[in-house]
């Protein structure tokens, strides 16, 4: 089980806006700022987002991240075929000697 | 531009070391940013494995201390991960990576910019 909890699965149409929410507590996401990566399977993993909001070079604006409190949420707008993948949240947690945690992955499926 | 490529056994028998090594081109392990291992098991997400600065200073995830060493090579600018005692809960895709580094004068990994495409490693009985 991971320590930070997102829902298994999402999905929506091309054009439309999906929200990926990612929830944890005061030793990660409430202390802490929240990355998000993007992974297809067989590929290697690519940041999104760090510091919570912000974009690498190179990542479309449609792609947005937020945190309030102890969760975050990943905004994808105008969504894309290409943008069906496994979404992962992570946060440097403090209750253990210190350890980047994991949530658990949203498959996201573009009908 | 910036590559790294993981390489190493794809099995590895029960109780014995694993041992990878993620070569880096187009960049030097020694010019800064922390450089680490992550996995995924299989059907499960990912978990990180550890950071390592150049200069030494490493960052372990707890359930896998003392089993998980790290080490950067400068002179063939490369880094490497072992893991001793391995049983089949080792068994994963593992990722190389680079970490933006949090902080100036007390450092720590913070966001994996960069990843390796992985290396599949099964750990037999």
């Amino acid at each position: 089980q991971s320590v930070l909890t997102q829902s298994p699965s999402a999905s929506g149409t091309p054009g439309q806006r999906v929200t990926i929410s990612c929830s944890g507590s005061s030793s990660n996401i409430g202390t802490y700022t929240v990355n998000w990566y993007q992974h297809l399977p067989g590929t290697a993993p690519k940041l999104l987002i760090y510091n919570n909001n912000q974009r690498p070079s190179g990542v479309p604006d449609r792609f947005s991240g937020s945190k309030s409190g102890t969760s975050a949420s990943l905004a994808i707008s105008g969504l894309h075929s290409e943008d069906e993948a496994d979404y992962y949240c992570a946060a440097w947690d403090d209750s253990l000697n210190g350890d980047w945690v994991f949530g658990g992955g949203t498959k996201l499926t573009v009908l | 531009q910036v590559q790294l490529q993981e390489s190493g056994p794809g099995l590895v028998k029960s109780s014995e070391t694993l041992s990878l090594t993620c070569a880096v081109s187009g960049y030097s392990v020694s010019s800064g940013y922390y450089w680490g291992w992550t996995r995924q098991p299989p059907g499960k997400g990912l978990e990180w494995i550890g950071s390592i600065f150049h200069g030494g200073n490493s960052y372990y995830k707890p359930s896998l201390k003392g089993r998980a060493t790290i080490s950067v090579d400068t002179s063939r600018n490369h880094f490497s991960l072992k893991l001793n005692s391995v049983t089949a809960a080792d068994t994963a895709i593992y990722y190389c990576a680079r970490a933006l580094v949090r902080g100036v004068i007390t450092t720590s990994p913070d966001a994996l910019d960069l990843w390796g495409q992985g290396t599949m490693v099964t750990v037999s009985s």
